[in-house]
This record gives C-alpha cells, sequence and structure tokens, in this order.
C-alpha cells in the first residue's frame, strides 16, 4: 500500500535554530508532494507544493522543500525558525487511485515545538 | 468568502447511535473528502468522492457511509458499527481529480462518544 513516513515525531527547537522534516513516500510514479501545517486551533493550511519542475520548491513563510526522485524524499526545511511556527506539520502526497481516481496519503505528523 | 463549512463543530453522542457530519464547499471543487486525525497517526482516509453520485472508500470506511447527491455536499455518517468514533474528523476538498491541485481544508468536527 502507499505510505508516506514522517520519521520525527515529536522536534524541539530553540529560536533560530535551523528545521528539518523528513518525509519519504513509497509510490514509485509521477508523484504530487505537499506540506501541511497545522496550528494550535487551526485548520490544516497549505505550505508549499511540488508537482513538476525545479525540485526545490519555496514555500510561505520562509519554508521550503527538496524532492530527490532516487531517495523518494521531500524534506521540509527553515533556515531559522520562530516561536511562531510551533505546530503540528504534515507530509501528504497525491497518488493515482482506482479507475481515475486520486487519493491523498498523509504522514503522521511532526509536531514542533519551538521555545523562545 | 469562498471555503469549506464543516458542522457542527463539537458533537457528543451515545454509543449506538448514527450520527451524521456536514460538509459544505463552495470553491466549485469536483473532489471532495473525509479524513479522520488522531494523535500520532495523522490523517486517514475514509471516504472519497470525485464526482456527483460516485464516491470510493479510503482506508478506514469501516463504519462509515456517505453520499454525493449534490457538488457541493458530501454528508459522512458515522454508524453504530464504527468501533472507536471518538476522533476529530476533517473534511476537504481539491479542484480537480487530476491534475497539480492541493487540498482545502475545514475546521473539522470533534465527535466524542459518551
Amino acid at each position: 500500500a502507499q505510505s508516506v513516513s514522517q520519521h520525527n515525531h515529536h522536534v524541539i527547537l530553540s529560536e533560530a535554530a535551523s528545521l528539518e522534516l523528513g518525509c519519504n513516500y513509497s509510490y514509485g510514479g509521477t508523484v504530487n508532494l505537499f506540506w501541511y501545517v497545522q496550528y494550535p486551533g487551526q485548520h490544516l493550511q497549505l505550505l508549499l507544493k511540488y508537482f513538476s519542475g525545479d525540485p526545490l520548491v519555496k514555500g510561505i513563510k520562509g519554508f521550503e522543500a527538496e524532492f530527490i526522485k532516487s531517495k523518494f524524499s521531500f524534506n521540509l526545511r527553515k533556515p531559522s525558525v520562530q516561536w511562531s511556527d510551533t505546530a503540528e506539520y504534515f507530509c501528504a502526497v497525491k497518488n493515482p487511485a482506482t479507475s481515475g481516481t486520486y487519493k491523498y496519503i498523509f504522514g503522521t505528523g511532526t509536531r514542533l515545538k519551538v521555545l523562545a | 468568502d469562498g471555503g469549506i463549512t464543516q458542522s457542527p463543530k463539537y458533537l457528543f453522542r451515545k454509543e449506538g447511535q448514527n450520527v451524521t457530519l456536514s460538509c459544505e464547499q463552495n470553491l466549485n471543487h469536483d473532489a471532495m473528502y473525509w479524513y479522520r486525525q488522531d494523535p500520532g497517526q495523522g490523517l486517514r482516509l475514509i471516504y472519497y468522492s470525485q464526482i456527483v453520485n460516485d464516491f470510493q472508500k479510503g482506508d478506514i470506511a469501516e463504519g462509515y457511509s456517505v453520499s454525493r447527491e449534490k457538488k457541493e455536499s458530501f454528508p459522512l455518517t458515522v454508524t453504530s458499527a464504527q468501533k472507536n468514533p471518538t476522533a476529530f474528523y476533517l473534511c476537504a476538498s481539491s479542484m480537480a481529480a487530476g491534475g497539480s491541485g492541493e487540498l482545502f481544508f475545514g475546521e473539522g468536527s470533534r465527535l466524542t462518544v459518551l
């Protein structure tokens, strides 16, 4: 079955530290990849997405992610985190499913806490 | 404003009762999805629908049912057969089945079974 793995379940950083969250997916075909963020008490929102072209994708709030096809990875990075980045982060992949349908498969999430 | 509206936000139910969660979108999106979010388990797909009058089971469909009679509406029924229904339920939509479009999410419905 298709799956998405996020190996870091909880991450604690101090402000200004650099961030890298890992994401690996299992599907071998053409994929669309996403990172979503869920701030405390808020709904999920898109940080960035990759669908083709430049494998280095820039998103909102200074986040970026790199698609490495050979490693089936789409890691999220930010050079310098802020206290306001405290949230849960989800990696997702959009795959073709049955009969022309598409599914979005999510990882288990990474809870990031940034200490002021 | 365009978006996805889920209701109710909080719901309490006694064991053995069915409950229906509402999801309405005014984004003119073709595809709609229901996920369940549990701590440490991420989002798991319950059901999805790419067009009206058609839907598919996701990874954890047992104990749930859906309908898609209108493009803008995709209600989820949590039946008494769902063994562990207490959870946070998220509805989402995307522009079209194919393409690179992302999911847009509602604010969620938290169901507690007493």
